[in-house]
């Protein structure tokens, strides 16, 4: 079965700081990944997703991920934060005909001012 | 186009009740997905509809249910409620026709079992 495992429950930052959210799945096919995100009071939107090519994705508000298919890893990045980067991420996987999108556990990210 | 939209946006249950909550998928969407989502876990797949058809199950028990209409919409049904039922139960439509598994995610309903 496919399994998705975030490895950061909850990660602290201060303004302009680097991130890097790891992201690793079990699946041995071929696999759709994606990241969305939860702001506060918000629903979840997608944030990237890679299908197929380049494994470096670029998404909104600056973020993206590299696909490492030898890691079975998607790990989300930003440069530089910002307060309102404040919200819950979470990663997922589809693979093969399942048709269904399974999701890690999320990681909350606070930013500090 | 408008979203996915789900009604009720809060409710408020008893033990063993019963509830039924609604999703309108987005226009031309024929694929509708529900999730559990809780603190602890995360979220949880439930069910996939497609064309009135239940296309994939998640691993819960059977007071979980869910029918999807002619027109995409679909309603998910619990029964006997037990307190660890509260969550926010989301909805998601997709296109389904690449089946890439990109969904599109309404708001919530957030189910309180007291």
């Amino acid at each position: 079965a496919q399994s998705v495992s975030q490895h950061n429950h909850h990660v602290i930052l201060s303004e302009a700081a680097s991130l890097e959210l790891g992201c690793n799945y079990s699946y041995g096919g071929t696999v759709n990944l994606f990241w969305y995100v939860q702001y506060p009071g918000q629903h979840l939107q997608l944030l990237l997703k890679y299908f197929s090519g380049d494994p470096l994705v670029k998404g909104i508000k600056g973020f993206e991920a590299e696909f490492i298919k030898s890691k079975f890893s998607f790990n989300l990045r930003k440069p530089s934060v910002q307060w309102s980067d404040t919200a819950e991420y979470f990663c997922a996987v589809n693979g093969g005909s399942q048709g269904n999108l399974i999701f890690g556990k999320g990681t909350k990210l606070s930013v500090k001012p | 186009k408008a979203g996915v939209t789900q009604t009720p946006r809060y409710l408020i249950k008893t033990r063993g009740q019963q509830v039924t909550l609604s999703c309108s998928p987005i226009s031309g969407h024929r694929s509708v997905s529900w999730y559990q989502q809780t603190p602890g876990q995360g979220l949880q797949f439930l069910f996939e509809y497609f064309s009135e058809t239940q296309r994939n199950k998640g691993n819960f028990p059977g007071r979980f249910s869910g029918r999807q209409f002619s027109n995409s919409r679909s309603e998910m049904n619990v029964s006997t409620l037990e307190l660890g039922d509260s969550a926010l139960y989301l909805c998601a439509s997709a296109d389904a026709r690449g089946r890439t598994g990109e969904l599109f995610f309404g708001e919530g309903s957030r189910l309180t079992v007291l």
